[in-house]
């Protein structure tokens, strides 16, 4: 089945310690693929989004994600991390395949970040 | 611009009851999307409207019915509100359909009793 999965749910961290959150997928032909943060009690915003060509993408606030499409996945990774980072991330992917629109978030990643 | 806006906020509901959430937004979006969230579960897509006078099946339809108003508002309801409706709803527009980026509304947080 069509799918994408966040292998790491809960991540504690010290601050300035470096972050990689994993996100494969599994769809097949083009793809466009996100990364959303949702802060504590706020709603979901994006923090960078994959289309097409540089496959090392950079967001807001210092976050990076690698496309590498040999193996489905789409990192996302931070050198330094800060008490402000704490929120779940959530990874999408958009495809159309067989006709059929999809639009699939992954089922998070939450981060707390230790001062 | 405010952006995506929900109303209401907050919700309880006794089994049985329906009600309608309310989404709109002041993007000149086309496209429109509801989702739910559960823990564990990631956002899961209910209905989603491509363009005005469009709209779809997402994921995880059953048990709720849309209307897109306008291009502007795209309204989701409970017929009879059951205990596994029980979530945290959020609507999302995106510029145009399939490929761009989504912006959410702050949320509605539904019990069903």
């Amino acid at each position: 089945a069509q799918s994408v999965s966040q292998h790491n749910h809960h991540v504690i961290l010290s601050e300035a310690a470096s972050l990689e959150l994993g996100c494969n997928y599994s769809y097949g032909g083009t793809v466009n693929l996100f990364w959303y943060v949702q802060y504590p009690g706020q709603h979901l915003q994006l923090l960078l989004k994959y289309f097409s060509g540089d496959p090392l993408v950079k967001g807001i606030k210092g976050f990076e994600a690698e496309f590498i499409k040999s193996k489905f996945s789409f990192n996302l990774r931070k050198p330094s991390v800060q008490w402000s980072d704490t929120a779940e991330y959530f990874c999408a992917v958009s495809a159309t395949t067989s006709g059929t629109y999809k639009y699939i978030f992954g089922t998070g990643t939450r981060l707390k970040v230790l001062a | 611009n405010a952006g995506v806006t929900q109303t209401p906020k907050f919700q309880v509901l006794k089994t049985g009851q329906s009600m309608t959430l309310q989404c709109a937004q002041d993007m000149n979006h086309n496209s429109m999307y509801w989702y739910r969230q559960d823990p564990g579960m990631g956002l899961r897509l209910i209905y989603y409207s491509a363009s005005e006078g469009t709209t779809d099946k997402g994921e995880v339809p059953n048990g709720y019915n849309v209307s897109r108003l306008n291009k502007r508002e795209f309204s989701l309801r409970l017929e009879s509100a059951a205990p596994s409706q029980t979530s945290v709803y959020f609507c999302a527009s995106s510029a145009d359909f399939s490929s761009y980026e989504q912006y959410f509304g702050p949320g509605t947080r539904l019990t069903v009793t």
